[in-house]
């Protein structure tokens, strides 16, 4: 079946990076552009970037820029979302979704010193 | 970037009850609206898309109607398992945005 399948958990310092990866299977990876969306506990879904249909092309939201990379890697179906210079703040859940449609389960990151 | 605008940001109602929630686009965003239900620890799942498709294994109770910039979403007859929050997302323009989401409560 069509799915995404995040990595695990992760624990950071502030002031570092993560690097959340989304691994497409059961569907064309390249067919679907890829959106990266989180959720920080009790907030609201917060869009934070897309990666267009078969290309290179990307859009962050404003509050990101500079601080936000995707990137997919067509050979492996994988798409990928780093944050850099974190803070406490980005502690949320983060998602990706291959469209609106198709989305993994979430990666929970958690940024505290 | 275009602002989305739902009300109400929470409410209650009862079983059987039909629901209605509210997006507004700050801009003409034609058709391109999806509305996503989030449960706790749960992945969104998208429900409506082009303001009025109904996604597909998705029930019949919910609706969606409107384009330009006011769109309405609506659950006919509230069941236990639709306790979500709710949200509106734009698509028409980049970057996508969201709305601030609508928290429904069995009353």
């Amino acid at each position: 079946q069509m799915q995404l399948v995040q990595s695990g958990p992760e624990v950071k310092k502030p002031g570092t990076s993560v690097k959340v990866s989304c691994k497409a299977s059961g569907f064309t990876f390249t067919s679907a552009a890829m959106q990266w969306v989180r959720q920080a506990h009790g907030q609201r879904l917060e869009w934070i970037g897309w990666i267009a249909v078969g290309s290179t092309n990307t859009n962050y939201a404003q509050k990101f820029q500079g601080r936000v990379t995707i990137t997919r890697d067509v050979s492996t179906s994988t798409a990928y979302m780093e944050l850099s210079s974190l803070r406490s703040d980005d502690t949320a859940v983060y998602y990706c979704a291959a469209g609106s449609g198709i989305w993994g389960q979430g990666t929970l990151v958690t940024v505290s010193s | 970037d275009i602002q989305m605008t739902q009300s109400p940001s929470s409410l209650s109602a009862s079983v059987g009850d039909r629901v209605t929630i509210t997006c507004q686009a700050s801009q003409d965003i034609s058709n391109y609206l999806n509305w996503y239900q989030l449960k706790p620890g749960k992945a969104p799942k998208l429900l409506i898309y082009d303001a009025s498709n109904l996604e597909t294994g998705v029930p019949s109770r919910f609706t969606g109607r409107g384009s330009g910039t006011v769109f309405i979403f609506t659950i006919s007859s509230l069941q236990p398992e639709d306790i979500a929050t709710y949200y509106c997302q734009q698509y028409d323009t980049l970057p996508y945005t969201f709305g601030q989401g609508t928290k429904l409560a069995i009353k």
